[in-house]
């Protein structure tokens, strides 16, 4: 599975979109762009997946660039209560090994008042 | 549905006994991962199934520990014999096809002294 690269901390101001970056320059052709996050002490939370074209569903809009080798996740009216770690996880979909999640280091977002 | 339902939440024991993690997936999920999370490395993937098959064991750490999935509704996690490096917590999730969104469980924490 291809690597990501995503900033350590982000803050942003509540009420505020929130947009976190990711870097995945040797994604493969067959590879999604999927995002969970990890709010403090609790299991993963699956937001938003996407391959080339642009998702939105009621959590959050995925932006991937066109070459596809970074993506931005973007929560467009931030609250406290989306402060949680943010992953951003590339892998193929589906296939004997396409349920494997590999999680990175993530973005650790606060939202501030 | 009730999710990911993990038991016990909370596992307090001495080095050398053996610890048992139970997980009971959605109803319906033909895949069930086993994860692990540490502050030193982050969120592992142990292990996870299809249709209660091993499909992918190369994340466990060692012969210590061993996992089961004799039916589609309960799976165990097992350590033996534990020792304080395996203090962590270890996650269930479950999902429908490989590809999909994965749900996890409220995770055990485990503590061995």
């Amino acid at each position: 599975d291809a690597k990501t690269t995503q900033p350590t901390s982000m803050d942003c101001a509540e009420g505020r979109a929130a947009n976190l970056p990711c870097n995945h320059s040797t994604i493969s052709g067959n590879e999604y762009v999927y995002w969970y996050r990890q709010i403090h002490s609790q299991g993963p939370q699956y937001i938003i997946h996407g391959l080339k074209n642009n998702e939105t569903n009621e959590m959050a809009s995925l932006i991937i660039t066109e070459d596809r080798k970074s993506s931005t996740l973007i929560l467009p009216h931030a609250t406290l209560r989306d402060t949680a770690v943010y992953y951003c996880i590339v892998r193929v979909y589906g296939g004997n090994q396409g349920g494997k999640l590999i999680f990175g280091q993530g973005t650790e977002l606060s939202v501030k008042p | 549905d009730a999710g990911v339902i993990q038991s016990p939440r909370h596992e307090v024991t001495e080095m050398g006994q053996e610890v048992t993690l139970r997980c009971k997936p959605i109803s319906g999920h033909d895949y069930l991962f086993w994860y692990r999370q540490t502050m030193m490395r982050g969120l592992e993937l142990l292990i996870y199934f299809n249709n209660n098959v091993p499909i992918d064991d190369s994340g466990m750490p060692e012969d210590r520990f061993s996992a089961k999935m004799p039916n589609a509704s309960f799976s165990t996690l097992k350590i033996q014999p534990s020792e304080p490096r395996d203090s962590a917590v270890y996650f269930c999730a479950s999902s429908r096809g490989a590809g999909n969104e994965q749900f996890f469980g409220p995770g055990t924490r485990l503590t061995v002294l």
